[in-house]
């Protein structure tokens, strides 16, 4: 079975410092993973996918499939960074499955 | 052009009422997608069309919800005889060629 496990609910950090977000996942099949973004008052949108290997907005993932995990990391915490954080973990075009989400906040 | 939409934005309702949430996604996307969001959880998946039919609806909890996309375009999502668990904000996403889901705003159910 799919699962996406996020074990933080809240995460809090202050401007400037790394901040890592944890993602592990169980799944059978090749995984696609996905981290998606919530801010505040606004919908939910794709931050970025391991596929693509890229940075956006200063964040990075790497899929480690030894130890199942789709950690995002960032080098420098931006208070803008401040949002709902959610893993999530697609099969092609089919349906996602979404970790519990954490909640970051980043402290001036 | 426009992002996905979703209507109402909020519905209020009471135990037992039956309601339908409307979705229209982005043009030309074939896939569209229900997800329902409880407090304090990640979006859990409901249903999943490629074009008209549903391609998995193995997330429908019960036989009280239905959706349908008849035409291939706007989607509803019907529950009977709503009960108080079932509030929490419904979304819709829709993707095209590429697996990237597109999410609307979600219409927030509260059935009283």
């Amino acid at each position: 079975a799919q699962r996406v496990t996020q074990p933080e609910k809240l995460l809090s950090v202050f401007k400037g410092a790394p901040v890592e977000l944890k993602c592990n996942y169980s799944y059978s099949g090749s995984p696609e993973l996905f981290w998606y973004v919530q801010y505040s008052r606004q919908r939910l949108q794709l931050l970025l996918r391991h596929i693509s290997r890229e940075s956006i907005k200063g964040f990075t993932a790497d899929l480690n499939k030894g130890e199942t995990s789709f950690h995002l990391k960032k080098p420098f915490a931006q208070e803008e960074d401040s949002a709902m954080y959610y893993c999530a973990l697609g099969r092609g075009n089919n349906d996602m499955r979404f970790g519990a989400g954490t909640r970051l906040t980043v402290k001036p | 052009g426009a992002g996905v939409s979703q209507t109402p934005s909020n519905k209020v309702t009471e135990k037992g009422k039956y309601v339908e949430l409307r979705c229209d996604p982005i043009s030309g996307h074939t896939a569209l997608y229900w997800y329902r969001q409880s407090l304090g959880q990640g979006p859990e998946f409901l249903i999943y069309f490629q074009g008209t039919g549903a391609a998995d609806d193995s997330g429908l909890p019960n036989d009280r919800f239905f959706a349908v996309r008849p035409e291939g375009s706007v989607s509803t999502l019907k529950i009977q005889r709503t009960e108080r668990g079932d509030s929490a904000v419904y979304l819709c996403a829709s993707s095209g060629q590429a697996s990237e889901q597109f999410f609307g705003p979600g219409t927030r159910l509260t059935v009283l």
